[in-house]
């Protein structure tokens, strides 16, 4: 167990629909990521806050947004389904930017 | 800009066999290098890390991995294979600056036949 946390662990919805996914860090980890696994593009990674700041962006569509709040956790928001969006999504979390990532159980989307 | 290759998809061992999964990174800056494994239907689980110092190190459940700079790689070592090996392994860079996310590898998935 790493102590990161997502919910929920699966999630079925239809296309054009709009789904949250969340994480809780680590106990006293500062800095949070979000990464999409699928088996076309492999992990690729979405975005990354610290300490409720966005920090940087990767490869993430217009359609999809982020947040972290006071408490840490962080949301992120997935709208206008596509059939593409189907995918494993992980949130993990590091003491800093400088420190090891620890990875959540992930949350698999399928878009239908 | 930063990358990782991981040379085969697909690397099959008998069990007791030595285990070699190749990684070579690309990094304009001093690489922090990482080692994840993964099971079926799992998260990603940290093996091991390379940041500064020692270039062989030791990680969780017997793997090992050596960082030489003049050929750019990470590879992955374990003397001996065990059936709870059998899962897809990924080497990853740390993006440089002030930015801290992964840069990953797109895995190597690992056989181990009895």
């Amino acid at each position: 167990d790493s102590g990161v946390t997502q919910t929920p662990k699966h999630l079925i919805t239809a296309t054009g629909q709009r789904v949250t996914l969340r994480c809780s860090p680590r106990s006293g980890d500062l800095s949070v990521y979000w990464y999409q696994q699928s088996l076309d593009q492999g992990l690729q990674f979405l975005i990354q806050y610290y300490n409720g700041e966005e920090r940087a962006k990767g490869n993430i569509l217009e359609r999809f947004s982020a947040q972290q709040f006071p408490d840490l956790h962080s949301e992120l928001n997935l709208s206008s389904l596509e059939l593409g969006d189907s995918a494993l999504y992980f949130c993990a979390s590091s003491r800093d930017i400088y420190n090891e990532q620890f990875f959540g159980p992930g949350t698999r989307l399928t878009v239908l | 800009a930063q990358s990782v290759t991981q040379l085969g998809s697909h690397v099959s061992v008998s069990e007791g066999a030595l285990v070699l999964l190749r990684c070579n990174y690309s990094s304009s800056v001093p690489p922090y290098l990482f080692w994840y494994v993964q099971y079926p239907n799992q998260g990603l689980q940290l093996l091991l890390k390379y940041t500064t110092g020692a270039t062989l190190v030791k990680g969780i459940n017997g793997f090992e991995a050596e960082f030489k700079k003049s050929e750019t790689s990470f590879h992955l070592t374990k003397p001996s294979a065990h059936m709870s090996d059998a899962a897809e392994y990924f080497c990853a860079v740390r993006r440089g600056g002030s930015q801290g996310n992964l840069i990953f590898g797109k895995g190597t998935k690992l056989s181990v036949k009895p």
